[in-house]
């Protein structure tokens, strides 16, 4: 079966543009969850959602935002981007919620604040 | 306040040169305990998950254990190919739907 697929995979932006990630989870699976991971702070949660609904949220500033349609697919946004926020964006789906079992993460998209 | 702890925060293995990877939690009612492999530039792959004290699970060759305090991932005769970033992962309890993931363990086996 087809896995997650973030788009894009790599994107450069300068500070205080603000960027879209997209990502598409894997068929039936109802959970989407959003982690930055760079190479200080290992892997950090931002948000996840449930069925169209923000389930949780990480300690992220308000710039970080997201959403999720009907079809399962998520957004994040971050605005008013800063130099910090160079990382790699990972996010994961599961059937059931991401502390319920099994994440199958997607490649990532790599932001470059310049 | 949950924490999982992994280490060393790098290892490097002669080919055949067995090891064990550690991670310590301080998740109270564990729910549970996920190892995942990371190569780099991609996304982390899921590999087992242990739900209680003295389970064991293995693939290939790697096997990981739990303890009531700890997990392993033992790796036995490693290859070249089992060169990556080995992360463990927990629940988090207090109401809170989600994961926290320790920082990994960096393996380099060298031929």
């Amino acid at each position: 079966k087809a896995g997650v697929t973030q788009t894009p995979r790599y994107l450069i932006k300068t500070r205080g543009q603000q960027v879209t990630l997209s990502c598409s989870p894997i068929s039936g699976h109802r959970s989407v969850s959003w982690y930055q991971q760079t190479p200080g702070q290992g892997l950090q949660f931002l948000f996840e959602y449930f069925s169209e609904t923000q389930r949780n949220k990480g300690n992220f500033p308000g710039r970080f935002s997201g959403r999720q349609f009907s079809n399962s697919r998520s957004e994040m946004n971050v605005s008013t981007l800063e130099l910090g926020d160079s990382a790699l964006y990972l996010c994961a789906s599961s059937l059931q919620g991401s502390d319920t079992g099994e994440l199958f993460f997607g490649e990532g998209s790599r932001l470059t604040v310049l | 306040e949950d924490q999982v702890t992994q280490s060393p925060e790098a290892l490097r293995l002669q080919e055949g040169e067995s090891s064990s990877l550690n991670c310590s939690y301080t998740v109270s009612g564990l729910r549970g305990l996920f190892w995942y492999r990371q190569d780099p530039g991609k996304g982390p792959e899921f590999l087992f998950t242990l739900y209680s004290a003295g389970e064991e699970k293995e693939k290939e060759r790697l096997k990981a254990t739990l303890t009531k305090k700890e997990s392993f991932l033992h790796i036995t005769a490693p290859k070249p190919e089992d060169s990556a970033t080995y992360l463990c992962a927990a629940p988090l309890t207090g109401g809170y739907q989600k994961v926290t993931f320790g920082t990994g363990t960096k393996l380099q086996v060298i031929p």
